[in-house]
């Protein structure tokens, strides 16, 4: 079993639709998680971050997280084209330093 | 602040031969990390510095792979002996420190080909 696992896609949405993002990871104790987005050549940037369970919102973008089910989410409204990229997820492996990352779910908005 | 900064963008090499990236954190950042990152998959961790150490490198990390940060400021990583396995893009994140700032804030990354 994969430590972070997401879809691959591509999830193809209509422009101002909500675009919705998943993501399972297999260590319990995972207490850090993060959404990435990643433009085709370039590298990842930061969009959320979440900790504790339930919503987190920040602009169009909404976090969710779900520590008993191991289930973290990003939900993206009145999604743009410029939406368009691959999303990460990542998550803290305990008693490391180090964050595992999901292959990643490639989001395509239709204008 | 100017940003995670890497050095060079792009490096095209033959297998064999021997390569050093460089990485220039956030200058208050004291956590590095170097990542690699193939076609369709995640970054997949390599190694993890706190200031001048080096607290943490992956398992599969072949022997042929070395890391510094001399002052616990920049860092580089070298790859003796290339093989066409490697090529790959190679990342560097650096990070505030942990709670709400344990954020990775990623360079441009290094883009290696072996031929």
């Amino acid at each position: 079993q994969k430590e972070v696992e997401q879809n691959s896609g591509p999830l193809s949405v209509p422009e101002g639709a909500i675009a919705s993002l998943n993501c399972t990871y297999s260590d319990r104790g995972s207490q850090s998680f993060f959404w990435y987005r990643q433009y085709s050549g370039k590298s990842p940037e930061l969009i959320m971050s979440i900790y504790s369970n339930g919503d987190k919102e920040d602009g169009r973008f909404t976090a969710q997280l779900n520590k008993a089910s191991q289930y973290v989410s990003l939900l993206i409204r009145d999604s743009q084209p410029s939406d368009s990229a691959t999303y990460l997820c990542a998550v803290n492996v305990p008693g490391t330093y180090k964050y595992i990352f999901g292959t990643g779910t490639r989001l395509k908005v239709l204008a | 602040d100017t940003g995670v900064s890497q050095d060079p963008r792009h490096k095209i090499t033959k297998r064999g031969q021997n390569v050093t990236f460089r990485c220039d954190p956030i200058s208050e950042h004291n956590r590095l990390y170097w990542y690699r990152q193939t076609l369709g998959q995640g970054p997949e961790f390599l190694t993890y510095f706190q200031n001048e150490a080096q607290l943490e490198k992956s398992r599969l990390l072949s022997d042929r792979f070395s890391a510094e940060r001399p002052k616990g400021s920049f860092s580089t990583l070298e790859i003796q002996r290339t093989e066409q396995g490697d090529s790959a893009m190679y990342l560097c994140a650096s990070s505030p420190g942990q709670g709400e700032n344990e954020k990775l804030f990623f360079g441009s990354g290094t883009q290696l080909s072996v031929l």
